[in-house]
């Protein structure tokens, strides 16, 4: 079955970087993209950006463009999101989502998220 | 980007009733518009995709209707798991967007 295991929860001080990885199995890695999805405490869902699991194509919101980088590795078949200049309105839990097709993807399966802290 | 705006912001009913969530979109979508549900704790779930079309595993009391800027989640009939927040999607533009949420809470 197909699954995504995301890495464990972080606390980081405002100004440091965050990488989470997403590793999936059950499937085929370079079959399908991925897209990281973020929840703020208490909040809704915000989209980041998608990334090819077959080329490593990005595309990234507007909103975290020069701020994140997302990658494969093709080898362990997982995925990761580095979050940079890390502020305190950066605290969430970060998702990453198996996208069925290209950066305008239906997410049909979710990782069980990481809870990132940023706190002084 | 298009905005998702989902009324109401909180449903509250009792299981057995019916359930209509709403989810309107500032500018057409076509059919390509998503629906998810998220239970406390956990990560979202696919439901709906394309609008209408129930995602693997999902019971036919979950049902999804509406195109272009008006659209529709209806659960016939409450279970007690399906007491969640629930959230709809826009794949037809980039970026993808998610509307606030409905949460449907037990009376």
């Amino acid at each position: 079955q197909v699954q995504l295991v995301q890495s464990g929860a972080e606390v980081k001080k405002p100004g440091a970087s965050m990488k989470v990885s997403c590793k999936a199995s059950g499937y085929s890695f370079t079959s399908y993209g991925f897209g990281w999805v973020r929840q703020a405490p208490g909040q809704g869902l915000e989209w980041m950006g998608w990334i090819s699991g077959y080329n490593g194509k990005t595309k990234y919101t507007q909103n975290f463009q020069g701020r994140v980088t997302m990658t494969t590795d093709i080898s362990t078949s997982t995925v990761y999101m580095e979050l940079r200049s890390l502020r305190s309105d950066d605290t969430a839990v970060y998702y990453c989502a198996r996208a069925r097709s290209g950066e305008l993807s239906v997410l049909d399966h979710w990782g069980q998220g990481t809870l990132v802290t940023v706190s002084s | 980007e298009i905005v998702l705006t989902q009324s109401p912001a909180t449903l509250s009913l009792s299981p057995g009733e019916r359930a209509t969530l709403s989810c309107r979109a500032s500018q057409s979508v076509s059919s390509y518009l998503v629906w998810y549900q998220q239970k406390p704790g956990q990560a979202p779930r696919l439901l709906i995709y394309g609008a209408s079309n129930r995602a693997t595993g999902i019971p036919a009391r979950f049902s999804g209707s509406g195109s272009g800027t008006d659209f529709t989640l209806t659960i016939s009939s409450l279970e007690p798991e399906d007491f969640a927040v629930y959230y709809c999607q826009q794949r037809s533009d980039w970026p993808l967007t998610f509307g606030g949420g409905t949460k449907v809470e037990i009376k």
